[in-house]
């Protein structure tokens, strides 16, 4: 049973850098894109972004300028940086498997609180 | 802003039927993208309901369905339950600046 497990700071002030980490276990972590979705607190769900295991890398336009995303296959492992973060940033990020064509999320990690605060 | 419109909330009565319409244009649904549906209770991740418009991941009950047609895509449940109570998101792709993945704004379905 994959199951993906995420961590990474939960607190940061403005103008710093978010840096979280997925790991995959129990299952392939190659033939999949692996993508960041977030959440703020009340509102819907935005996609980040998605790596591979070659380290092939698409963004979303809208967070491209700030978001970085890299990958360790030998751990089966990815990660997101995003720069310079805002009180906009503070969300539940999630981890989630993409398969097929267009993305059908079908496996999602725990979920990580980022608040952003001074 | 989502690129993909959905009702803010919805409801119905135990053993009635709902739909929730995910309503997007010519760069997403309307271009031939597939659409996917999601189930999200309160405090945990989300949950692949719908997969290519129309199909059940194995567990999902067969009050689940969805559709699509044109720029448009729809989750009908029937036989509501107490348990279908969360918030529903549609998810798609955009081709606009370049292809990515875009989700509705979500839509809160009440048991009354």
């Amino acid at each position: 049973q994959v199951q993906p497990q995420q961590w990474g700071a939960g607190l940061l002030k403005p103008s710093e850098t978010l840096s979280l980490t997925c790991a995959v276990y129990g299952g392939s972590f190659s033939g999949y894109y692996w993508s960041w979705i977030r959440q703020p607190p009340g509102k819907g769900l935005e996609w980040i972004g998605e790596i591979n295991h070659s380290g092939s890398i698409n963004y979303n336009p809208s967070l491209k300028s700030r978001v970085t995303m890299s990958v360790d296959s030998s751990k089966s492992q990815f990660s997101l940086k995003v720069t310079s973060v805002t009180a906009a940033d503070t969300a539940v990020y999630y981890c989630a498997r993409g398969r097929g064509r267009e993305n059908i999320f079908d496996i999602w990690g725990q979920g990580t609180t980022v608040t952003v605060s001074s | 802003q989502s690129v993909l419109t959905q009702p803010p909330s919805v409801s119905g009565a135990p053993g009635q039927r709902v739909t929730i319409s995910c309503t997007g244009s010519n760069s997403n649904i309307g271009t031939g993208y597939d659409v996917h549906w999601y189930q999200q209770l309160p405090g945990t991740a989300p949950k692949l309901l719908i997969y290519d418009n129309t199909n059940r991941p194995s567990g999902v009950p067969e009050r689940f369905s969805g559709s699509r047609s044109g720029t448009s895509a729809s989750l009908a449940i029937t036989g509501l339950q107490a348990e279908d109570e969360a918030d529903y998101y549609c998810q798609s792709y955009d081709s606009s600046p370049s292809a990515h993945v875009v989700f509705g704004g979500g839509t809160k379905l009440t048991v009354l």
